[in-house]
Parts: C-alpha cells; sequence; structure tokens
C-alpha cells in the first residue's frame, strides 16, 4: 500500500540550531515528492519538490531536501532555524500514474527555543 | 498572492443548517481537492475532481458534496452540519505532476 510516514509528531530545536525532519514513503511507481509547510490556522505553502535530476533539491526559506531512493526517504534540512520557522511540515509523495493525487504525511510539528 | 480563494475564512453554524463552503481558483487548473483536517492532525482528502463535471469521492468518507460545473469553482456542501463536521476545510487545485496550489481554508465550527 502506498504511504507516507513522518516519525517525528513533534520537534523542539534551538533558534540558530540546525534542524532535520524525517520523511519516509512506500510507493509503488516512481514517486515525486514535496514538502510543505503550514502556520497555524493557514492552509499549506509549498516549500521544495522533487521530479527527478538533482536528488539535492533547494526550497524557499533556506530549506533544502535530498531524495535517496535506496532509504525511500525524503528528508528536510535547514542549516540555522529562525524563530518563524515554528509551524506544521508535511512530506507528500504523488505518482506520474495517479492523476495527481498525493498522499500526505502525518505532520511534524516544529517548535523553536529562543 | 493567491490564486486560490476559499470563503469563508471561519463559519460558525448551529446544527441542521445547509452550508457551502466556497473555493475559487484562476490558474486555469483541471484538478482540484477537498481535504479536511482537525487542529494539528493529518490532511484526508474527502473529494476530488478532475475536470468539469468530474467529482469523485476522497479515502475518507464524508457527508459533503462537491460539484465542478466551471473549470475555477469547486464548491463543497453540507446539507445538515452536524457538530461533528466541526473541522478545518482546505481547498486545493494542481497541474499534472506539479503539486498543489492551496487555499487559506475555512475552518468550520457548527455549535
Amino acid at each position: 500500500a502506498q504511504s507516507v510516514t513522518q516519525p517525528d509528531i513533534h520537534i523542539t530545536v534551538s533558534e540558530g540550531a540546525s534542524l532535520e525532519l524525517r520523511c519516509n514513503y512506500s510507493y509503488g511507481a516512481t514517486p515525486y515528492l514535496f514538502w510543505y509547510v503550514q502556520s497555524p490556522g493557514q492552509g499549506l505553502q509549498l516549500l521544495l519538490k522533487y521530479f527527478s535530476g538533482d536528488t539535492l533539491v533547494q526550497g524557499i526559506k533556506g530549506f533544502e531536501a535530498e531524495f535517496k531512493r535506496s532509504q525511500s526517504s525524503f528528508n528536510l534540512r535547514k542549516p540555522s532555524v529562525h524563530w518563524s520557522d515554528a509551524a506544521e511540515y508535511f512530506c507528500a509523495v504523488g505518482a506520474y500514474n495517479q492523476g495527481g493525487k498525493l498522499i500526505f504525511g502525518q505532520g511534524t510539528e516544529l517548535s523553536v527555543k529562543p | 498572492e493567491a490564486d486560490i480563494y476559499q470563503t469563508p475564512r471561519y463559519l460558525v453554524i448551529g446544527t441542521g443548517k445547509k452550508i457551502t463552503l466556497e473555493c475559487s481558483q484562476t490558474m486555469g487548473h483541471d484538478k482540484m481537492y477537498w481535504y479536511q483536517q482537525d487542529p494539528g492532525m493529518e490532511l484526508h482528502l474527502i473529494h476530488y475532481s478532475y475536470g468539469v463535471n468530474s467529482t469523485e469521492k476522497g479515502d475518507l468518507s464524508s457527508e459533503s458534496t462537491v460539484s465542478r460545473i466551471r473549470t475555477e469553482h469547486f464548491p463543497l456542501t453540507l446539507e445538515s452540519a452536524r457538530p461533528s463536521h466541526t473541522s478545518q476545510y482546505l481547498c486545493a487545485s494542481s497541474e499534472q505532476a506539479r503539486g498543489y496550489t492551496f487555499g487559506s481554508g475555512t475552518r468550520l465550527t457548527v455549535v
């Protein structure tokens, strides 16, 4: 069955520290992958996406993610977290033969300590 | 700036009322989606559409209905609201394999 797992429900990091949010997927077809961010009471904003090519992708707000096919992972990273990064982060997976539908992970809530 | 618009942003309504949540996009996307999300929880697909006059139910069973008479418009209707319908409803649209653009959501409270 197709699934997306974000193992960490809640992560707290100090401002200025590095961040890595984990995402693992199980998908029969060649996937394309996304990370979205959601501030409280808001919709989701696209951070970055991977379709093919270079497995390290750059996104907005200083985020990057690396696709590792052998590990079925697409982890999100940021070298130095800012207080404004506190939000909910969702990983999502789709495939070209799925008509554009995405499967979302459960989300990881990020808190940032001053 | 948003290219997909949801109204209202917040709605408090009494049990038994009929409500329609509006969603419109200006990007000409064929594919549109409705998700239901409880606070701090994952997103559940409740309806989707691949074009005009095409609607399908999603993975989560919902008492709501949708219509797609125009490409840009994908409203969701609840004929008789109940407290169990209290949630946030997110609308999204996409081009093939390009990912979703989300609206800001409608937070519905049924009292």
